[in-house]
């Protein structure tokens, strides 16, 4: 059954710290593997697309990672602003051009 | 703002009854797909059209159908509501109809409410 699963569901760090989320997919066949931001409320907006002979891509503060083999992302985001609080959600991409949507993890940053 | 726009931002409504949302796509974008968001659950993939055409469709139930006009813009009709329908239903559009990197662009959602 194609699925995905992140962890942890929620998280809290302060302001200006590290933090790493991570993904877990089981699509076949596997295509390429997305992180979206998503505001409370708002519509998801992409962070990064990476193909399956991709390891790592960056945009900004946000770096995911992929390793095809054992079928794991990680999204490391990196000195941690307040904005950042949000549900990150992890889509695998499978097949022609479809998604499976990751349940989201809610990062929550305080001052 | 990602250049998707949907209508209504919000929509309170009573069980039985049936509505329309509408969705109109980034300039130039011709694919429009629709995804339904209930309260903790993941997005769940409903219908995708292409340059007017259905091209896929995934968890739709049999009261939901959509269209793509020749103008491009998308409706998503939900009749005969239930409870468990409330949810926010957000359309995405895209460039091309598929491929590895054919990012997709969320609209603001419509957020339905059933009494």
């Amino acid at each position: 059954k194609n699925q995905v699963e992140q962890s942890p569901q929620s998280l809290i760090i302060l302001e200006g710290k590290n933090c790493t989320l991570q993904c877990n997919y089981t699509v076949s066949p596997f295509s390429n593997l997305r992180w979206y931001k998503q505001d409370t409320g708002r519509g998801p907006v992409s962070l990064t697309i990476m193909t399956f002979s991709e390891n790592t891509k960056s945009n900004g503060r946000y770096t995911a990672t992929l390793d095809a083999d054992t079928k794991q992302s990680s999204l490391h985001i990196t000195a941690s602003q307040l904005s950042d609080s949000a549900s990150y959600i992890c889509v695998a991409g499978w097949g022609t051009d479809k998604l499976i949507f990751g349940t989201g993890t809610r990062l929550q940053v305080f001052p | 703002d990602s250049g998707v726009t949907q209508t209504p931002k919000h929509l309170i409504t009573a069980t039985g009854q049936r509505v329309t949302l509408r969705c109109s796509p980034r300039s130039g974008d011709l694919s429009v797909y629709w995804y339904q968001q209930s309260l903790d659950q993941g997005l769940q993939f409903l219908i995708q059209y292409y340059n007017g055409e259905e091209r896929a469709k995934g968890n739709i139930l049999e009261r939901f159908s959509a269209q793509q006009f020749p103008d491009l813009h998308s409706e998503l009709n939900l009749s005969s509501l239930e409870l468990g329908d409330s949810a926010l239903y957000f359309c995405a559009s895209s460039e091309r109809l598929a491929g590895e990197y054919n990012e997709q662009f969320f609209g603001p959602g419509t957020r339905l409410t059933v009494l």
